[in-house]
């Protein structure tokens, strides 16, 4: 089945830029999404089609995916933007839906 | 509002069932996929499987097949995830979303429910 990789944690300063990976076989040829998930909280898609955001999310989150790797970047980074963030792809072969693994975000 | 309620939190022992809801609002209810993701406590998001209320067609991810059952009743706007002897590594928080409407290769989740927390303990 398709597997998709991330870092379990990453760690900015508040007011820098954070950027989580998302890795899988040729991830560049599908369409990720991502989800954030705040503690305690359901998760909230935040980018979806690999760089389109819902309303209300702000131009300082965005998305790329390109090979083997999609990116989550978020600039400017402010304390709730700390959370769990979750890549997402559809799997064509398998019909499935996969989750990565999660990144926890800290913001020091 | 557009919203997915799910049920309130259960506690139940070991070899029992249970059934837990999805109910939807605010939209058109048949016309869109309704997924079920498991947390377990302190971990990440599994996808269980999905169902298309309007004829009950349900894709399970292999990993959950057999294990549960999804099911829907479309003249209330409601899904279901079931058990029917329930396992302490059941324990976990149970979403459901809703898969948005488009090509198959651009689905993804756009609506959530808040989550229903399934305690299992003897």
């Amino acid at each position: 089945s398709y597997v998709l990789t991330q870092p379990p944690s990453v760690s900015v300063a508040a007011g820098k830029t954070a950027s989580i990976t998302c890795g899988g076989d040729n991830i560049g040829g599908k369409s990720v999404h991502w989800y954030q998930q705040k503690a305690g909280q359901a998760p909230v898609v935040i980018i979806y089609y690999d760089s389109a955001r819902p309303a209300g999310i702000p131009e300082r989150i965005s998305g790329s995916n390109s090979g083997s790797t999609a990116t989550l970047t978020i600039s400017r980074v402010e304390a709730g933007d700390e959370a769990d963030y979750y890549c997402q792809v559809w799997d064509y072969s398998s019909d499935l839906r996969v989750f990565g693994e999660g990144t926890k975000l800290t913001v020091l | 509002e557009v919203q997915l309620v799910q049920s309130g939190a259960e506690v139940k022992k070991p070899g029992e069932s249970l059934r837990i809801s999805c109910k939807g609002s605010g939209y058109s209810f048949t016309n869109y996929w309704i997924a079920w993701v498991r947390q377990m406590p302190g971990k990440g998001l599994e996808w269980m499987g999905i169902i298309f209320p309007a004829d009950s067609d349900t894709k399970y991810s292999p990993s959950f097949q057999g294990q549960v059952t999804i099911s829907a009743d479309k003249s209330t706007n409601t899904t279901f995830l079931q058990w029917t002897r329930l396992k302490p590594s059941d324990n976990a928080m149970f979403y459901c979303a809703r898969q948005n409407l488009g090509p198959h290769y651009l689905w993804y989740f756009d609506l959530w429910g808040r989550g229903t927390l399934v305690t299992v303990s003897s």
